[in-house]
């Protein structure tokens, strides 16, 4: 069965702190994404990655960033967290070819005050 | 630029009745198309897909959807809605140039009353 975790189900940071968020995959999938989801916006990209230490911006990407050291491994970190990132975070992975499909995570819910 | 307009943030029917949820598309290329569904607390998980093959395509759970080139839309269907249906649904669309990113709608909410 295909799987996608989080390191984190619930999250709560202050203002100014940096937090990390991991994704791990165990399919072996070379693209992950981290999207961010808000009501009534649906789901925005952040940043993805098509590959092991490659990555590249999405649509909202001011405030992350990203890292891909390992193929199963992709992490977002918030450099320094701002209340307007209190969001649900979801990761997501899939094989290169894009007609496959994205397996997600059960994301990670942050509240930053 | 591709797009996606989920038509009704919320969408109510009763137990045993048709679900219908809307989905238009906007692509420059031939598109792929996704239906996810995500359940309270959960992440996402695909209830069906279209990849140029049959345009009528059926998925999980007994839902189904067909592709509508004159009209960009990809609606998805279920003849008779279950209390367990209740759920937030996005559709979304790929295949345009570059990485080919999956771009969603903005959701619709299915309330299932008994």
């Amino acid at each position: 069965d295909v799987k996608v975790t989080q390191s984190s189900r619930y999250l709560v940071k202050r203002t100014g702190e940096k937090v990390f968020l991991e994704c791990v995959q165990d399919m072996d999938h070379e693209n992950m994404f981290w999207y961010r989801q808000d009501p009534g916006l649906g789901l925005r990209l952040i940043y993805f990655s098509y590959d092991v230490k490659m990555k590249e911006k999405g649509d909202i990407p001011e405030g992350y960033s990203v890292s891909r050291e390992k193929k199963e491994r992709f992490s977002l970190i918030l450099e320094s967290a701002s209340t307007n990132q209190t969001s649900m975070y979801l990761c997501a992975s899939r094989n290169r070819n894009h007609q496959e499909t994205q397996y997600f995570g059960p994301g990670t819910r942050l509240l930053v005050l | 630029a591709q797009s996606v307009t989920q038509l009704g943030s919320h969408v109510s029917v009763s137990e045993g009745a048709l679900v219908l949820l809307r989905c238009n598309y906007s692509s420059s290329v031939p598109p792929y198309l996704f239906w996810y569904v995500q359940y309270p607390n959960q992440g996402l998980q695909l209830l069906l897909k279209y990849t140029s093959a049959a345009t009528l395509v059926k998925g999980i759970n007994g839902f189904e959807a067909e592709f509508k080139k004159s009209e960009t839309s990809f609606h998805l269907t279920k003849p008779s809605a279950h209390m367990s249906d209740a759920a937030e649904y996005f559709c979304a669309v790929s295949g345009d140039t570059g990485f080919q990113k999956l771009v969603f709608g903005t959701g619709t909410r299915l309330l299932v009353s008994p």
